[in-house]
């Protein structure tokens, strides 16, 4: 089973400031089937990134996906007050596997 | 719209069953990938089970052998029946529509909290 590792735990950040979450692959991940989740309290995750890059439905250009292999980044350009959440990355290799999640707080 | 409604979570002592419901509607359950992931409280996201368009159903190893996943097409509505329940089971379940190509998950219901405690 593939295991992601999500870093940092948590990053404090400020409105304006632009974040940057990585998650790390234990073995090769294809790119395809590389998705981010943002999830607030209390709400259902909701799908921002599939494919490792391309943002989903109403997904502001803000948020962005790169990487490849075993190394994928989310960045979110410019923080507004309302992406203060959780994020998570998941693959699908032989099974579905979710990262343990970025708590992104307000500074 | 695509809309996902849970149903059927509760409080069940170890040991015991619970059947989770997902109705869906704006889709066909029967020609998409569907899924339940479910959230321990304060917690991250863990896969539960998926069935394929072509019935073939697949579970995480913490659950294999207790739950099974199933479908209703006449009401376009998937199941998890969950058996021999722990306490490492409570969760909040979500039923989710998997994107095909991508094997993401592209719409999540609301969610259906399952306590299992004595």
């Amino acid at each position: 089973e593939i295991v992601l590792t999500q870093s940092p735990g948590t990053l404090s950040l400020s409105p304006g400031e632009r974040a940057t979450l990585s998650c790390r692959a234990s073995q090769s991940v294809s790119s395809t089937y590389l998705a981010w989740y943002q999830q607030k309290p209390g709400q259902a995750p909701r799908l921002l990134i599939y494919g490792a890059s391309s943002r989903a439905t109403g997904i502001p250009d803000r948020f962005s996906g790169s990487g490849s292999g075993t190394d994928f980044t989310l960045t979110i350009s410019t923080l507004e007050p309302e992406d203060f959440a959780v994020y998570y990355c998941q693959q699908y290799g032989s099974s579905y596997t979710f990262g343990q999640g970025t708590k992104l707080e307000i500074k | 719209e695509v809309q996902l409604v849970e149903s059927g979570g509760g409080l069940v002592q170890p040991g015991g069953s619970l059947r989770l419901s997902c109705a869906a509607s704006g889709f066909t359950v029967s020609s998409n990938y569907m899924s339940w992931v479910r959230q321990a409280p304060g917690k991250g996201l863990e896969w539960v089970s998926v069935i394929y368009s072509g019935g073939t159903p697949y579970y995480a190893n913490s659950v294999k052998g207790r739950f099974t996943i199933s479908r209703d097409n006449s009401k376009n509505t998937l199941y998890l029946q969950m058996n021999n329940l722990r306490a490492e089971d409570t969760a909040v379940y979500y039923c989710a529509r998997i994107m095909q190509q991508w094997l993401v998950f592209d719409y999540w219901g609301q969610g259906t909290l399952a306590t299992v405690s004595s």
